[in-house]
């Protein structure tokens, strides 16, 4: 597609269930960011791919959240046993240049509710 | 802690006027500046940048300006019309944050007709 695609793009979840979200980049993207962006912030970085290699997981809250790019391409963002302070959206930008210099383009988000 | 700061929540300004939206940062290593826009349900959009051995980069009505040692910067848009009412975010990174931008809370701008 043209854009950088996520799903669902709205998701609610019982406090303790595990979610999955989905992110599609621009087709031949080497690079694919996760941010989460809680109410009235602004976007916190959460993960750093190149290609499959995660570079950078410096952002990831605790080890309930997992993210994957297993060929390089579709991205995977799991979170276990959710719990209510992970209620935010969450952000898949891709870029065809390596490092975070460069203005990237974001995806529109998948909105988690957890209830 | 916020390495940027966008102090103003929001701004109210005329069509044809100037709009001016400030961000600060707290951290010399920062390089390399963004900003960015955001409409209800949809992601940033990348608008315009500056690196740091500048103190102004121009691009159509949008302006970039880089005071380095006020670690501030501004965005001038120069007529302001009522399409770039939005979010606008304002984003930093530097060689020790690894690969993260550092995004301050955001400015909503509303350009009134």
């Amino acid at each position: 597609g043209a854009g950088v695609s996520q799903s669902p793009r709205y998701k609610v979840a019982k406090r303790g269930q595990d979610v999955a979200l989905r992110c599609d980049p621009i087709s031949g993207h080497v690079s694919l960011f996760w941010y989460q962006q809680a109410l009235g912030q602004g976007p916190e970085f959460l993960t750093y791919f190149q290609n499959e290699a995660q570079l950078d997981k410096s952002g990831l809250p605790s080890d309930r959240f997992f993210a994957e790019r297993p060929e390089g391409s579709v991205s995977t963002l799991k979170i276990q046993r959710t719990q209510q302070e992970d209620s935010a959206v969450y952000l898949c930008a891709s870029s065809s240049m390596t490092g975070s210099n460069y203005g990237y383009t974001f995806g529109s988000g998948t909105r988690l509710t957890v209830v | 802690d916020q390495q940027v700061k966008q102090n103003s929540p929001s701004l109210s300004v005329q069509e044809g006027r100037i709009s001016i939206l400030n961000c600060d940062y707290t951290n010399s290593m920062f390089d390399y500046f963004l900003w960015y826009k955001k409409y209800p349900a949809e992601g940033p959009t990348f608008l315009i940048s500056i690196s740091s051995i500048k103190d102004k980069n121009e691009d159509g009505r949008f302006t970039v300006f880089l005071n380095k040692s006020a670690k501030h910067l501004s965005l001038h848009i120069v007529p302001s019309q009522p399409g770039d009412s939005a979010v606008y975010f304002c984003a930093a990174s530097g060689p020790n944050s690894g690969y993260a931008l550092n995004f301050g809370k955001g400015t909503s701008l509303l350009v009134t007709p």
